[in-house]
């Protein structure tokens, strides 16, 4: 089945800087990645997704891009706040109602 | 309006016994699925439901584990004879259609802690 690996664990940055996080996946049928932001206590909540037949996408200060080639795809927050400090997965699906996390990562923002 | 719902928020039982957990979806969500994420990993697809038929049960970890779902509403997690690596958080989810494609919306999740 689909593998989804996601690096750095964890993640620190200063207030204002940006943060990028990878995510690598094994099957190249695979044409659908979200990501999900988890706060302490919540269920994941959707921040923004891509199809495979775009490169990037970007909504305010998250922006999302792939590589199909390389099958990967990044998760990329400028202007980082407090309030970005939140675990952030990496998933990737064939459309087949299955979606295949990544482990995580813990973003913490510096005030 | 109102979010997918999970009861109980937490459970604590004792090896061998059985639990159910329930979750409530959005109201008209015809897609329902079963995570489990145990602690510091990543969301373990367990189940999913399209209405209540559930076409895929290829990631219920053993038969100790079923789920079933009433009509386009509630659905329930049974796990038999509880064991300790079943110690876990139960998120359920809920997306309005059929297909990847359509967002998934997170409950808050049941802690469930086998003794």
């Amino acid at each position: 089945g689909e593998n989804v690996e996601q690096h750095p664990s964890t993640l620190s940055v200063q207030e204002g800087d940006s943060a990028v996080i990878k995510c690598t996946y094994s099957d190249s049928a695979s044409n659908y990645f979200p990501w999900y932001k988890q706060e302490l206590g919540k269920g994941p909540q959707l921040i923004i997704d891509i199809r495979s037949n775009v490169g990037e996408k970007k909504d305010q200060r998250i922006a999302v891009t792939l590589n199909k080639t390389a099958k990967h795809f990044s998760l990329h927050i400028t202007e980082t706040q407090p309030e970005d400090s939140a675990v952030y997965f990496c998933a990737a699906s064939k459309g087949n109602n299955r979606l295949a996390f990544g482990k995580g990562n813990q973003v913490v923002v510096i005030p | 309006g109102a979010g997918v719902s999970q009861s109980p928020s937490n459970k604590v039982t004792e090896k061998g016994k059985d639990v159910e957990l329930r979750c409530d979806p959005i109201s008209g969500h015809t897609a329902l699925y079963w995570y489990r994420q145990r602690l510091g990993q990543g969301l373990e697809f367990l189940i999913y439901f399209q209405g209540n038929s559930a076409p895929d049960k290829s990631g219920l970890p053993s038969d100790r584990f079923s789920a079933e779902r009433t009509g386009e509403s509630v659905s329930t997690l049974t796990i038999q004879r509880t064991q300790q690596e079943d110690s876990a958080v139960y998120l359920c989810a809920s997306s309005p259609g059929w297909g990847s494609y359509n967002e998934q919306f997170f409950g808050p999740g049941t802690r469930l802690t086998v003794l």
